[in-house]
């Protein structure tokens, strides 16, 4: 059973940079899978960030582009989220998740979850 | 931008009633890219459906998705207590890859 964690700072200053981690285990992400970042502010719906492979390939969300870098590290298993410039408009739970290619294209494993509030 | 629009927004009906829940996309999408989810408050959404009929792992038989080009329906054929959640469609297309529906929430009657 893949299991997925985020992790980092529940509380962020506007202006500044959000960064996340998630942790998978029982799964080498080096094995395959795109691993991705999905976010949903408070009573909302859902809103895809963006998406890694273990090569480092990367696309994202073009509404976020210019603020959003996901990365990867093979080595402890683990890919991780930044997000620039934040406003309280980035204030959500964030959730990462395995993304399937084959047959379809869907998220079939998910963290529990962060919540990420931006304030000053 | 594939925009999906989900209804209703929310359904109210009795455990053993069947649910119908739509999702309607602006431009075709491929069957082979929908998806449905459920999430219980407080809880990551769960993979449902893919590939817009086919059921994820563990999920009963009472779930089952039909549905081509821009019309999808998740159906419940008889609800138990632990399926009343919100539900999402999700699909994959070009920019961007995903989006999600709005949502529909199941409340109990």
């Amino acid at each position: 059973q893949v299991q997925l964690e985020e992790s980092g700072p529940g509380l962020v200053k506007p202006s500044e940079t959000l960064s996340l981690t998630c942790t998978v285990s029982d799964y080498s992400i080096s094995s395959g899978y795109y691993w991705g970042w999905i976010r949903q502010p408070p009573g909302k719906g859902l809103e895809w960030m963006g998406s890694i492979y273990h090569s480092g390939n990367t696309y994202y969300n073009p509404s976020l582009q210019s603020r959003v870098t996901i990365s990867v590290d093979t080595s402890n298993n683990q890919f991780s989220l930044r997000l620039s410039s934040v406003t309280a408009a980035d204030t959500a739970v964030y959730y990462c998740a395995r993304e399937t290619q084959v047959p379809s294209r869907s998220f079939d494993y998910w963290g529990q979850g962060t919540l990420v509030t931006v304030s000053s | 931008e594939i925009v999906l629009t989900q209804s209703p927004g929310t359904l109210s009906l009795s455990p053993g009633e069947r649910a119908t829940l739509s999702c309607r996309a602006s431009q075709s999408v491929s069957s082979s890219y929908l998806a449905w989810y459920q999430q219980k408050p407080g809880q990551a959404p769960r993979l449902l459906i893919y590939g817009a009929s086919s059921r994820a792992t563990g999920i009963p038989d009472r779930f089952s998705g039909s549905g081509s080009g821009t019309d999808f329906t998740l159906t419940i054929s008889r609800l138990e207590p632990e399926d009343f959640a919100v539900y999402y469609c999700q699909q994959y297309g070009n920019s961007p890859r995903y989006t999600f529906g709005q949502g529909t929430k199941l409340k109990i009657k």
